[in-house]
């Protein structure tokens, strides 16, 4: 069965330093990972898949199969970035499984 | 574009009424729409897959007869919480399934806004 896995249900960095959201997955096929993020009182919106290899917001997330993790990091925290933040798996069918999210707070 | 619609956004009623929740999509066609349930403070849960003219496939542990789900059209699916009790109260949330173009980009999920469900 898969499994996602945020350790981090919240996270507080201040305005300019890094920023690193981890999500570890477990799945026994080929996995397709995304990124979504839930700004206050706003809808789901994806942000990052990771086949697209893309940089969206600043926001960069690489595939390591060989740690099953798929980091969401961000060199410079911006405090527009406060948000939720769900790491998910796609499985067959485009079913997602999504972690149990990661409230980031950017103080000023 | 790309957009989904639920509706209502919020909802209260009795113990024992039945409750039905509209998702769109407003500007594409979806053959496939995602129904999930959501817990104050914990993850999205999914609860079913819902296929345009065919029935809806249901998660372990979600029982079809409470929550009916119909696919009418390729714009319109449709959740129903039949019965209803206290502890069917949630934050309800769909998706739907559009392809995207480009030859990296695969299919994506956009989401509606949610529905409240309170139940008295």
């Amino acid at each position: 069965a898969q499994r996602v896995t945020q350790p981090e249900k919240l996270l507080s960095v201040f305005k300019g330093a890094p920023v690193e959201l981890k999500c570890n997955y477990s799945y026994s096929g080929s996995p397709e990972l995304f990124w979504y993020v839930q700004y206050s009182r706003q809808r789901l919106q994806l942000l990052l898949r990771h086949i697209s290899r893309e940089s969206i917001k600043g926001f960069t997330a690489d595939l390591n199969k060989g740690e099953t993790s798929f980091h969401l990091k961000k060199p410079f925290a911006q405090e527009e970035d406060s948000a939720m933040y769900y790491c998910a798996l796609g499985s067959s069918g485009s079913r997602l499984t999504f972690g149990e999210g990661t409230q980031l707070t950017v103080n000023p | 574009g790309a957009v989904v619609s639920q509706h209502p956004s919020r909802v209260i009623c009795k113990s024992g009424t039945s409750v039905k929740i509209e998702c769109r999509s407003l500007d594409f066609q979806a053959t496939t729409m995602f129904w999930y349930r959501q817990f104050p403070k914990q993850s999205l849960m999914l609860m079913a897959t819902s296929n345009e003219g065919s029935k809806a496939t249901y998660e372990q542990g979600v029982e079809k007869d409470k929550f009916l789900i119909n696919h009418a059209s390729l714009t319109l699916s449709t959740l129903t919480v039949t019965s209803a009790h206290p502890e069917d109260s949630s934050f309800y949330i769909c998706s739907a399934r559009a392809w995207t173009s480009g030859g990296a980009a695969r299919n994506e999920q956009f989401f509606g806004p949610g529905t409240r469900l309170t139940v008295l």
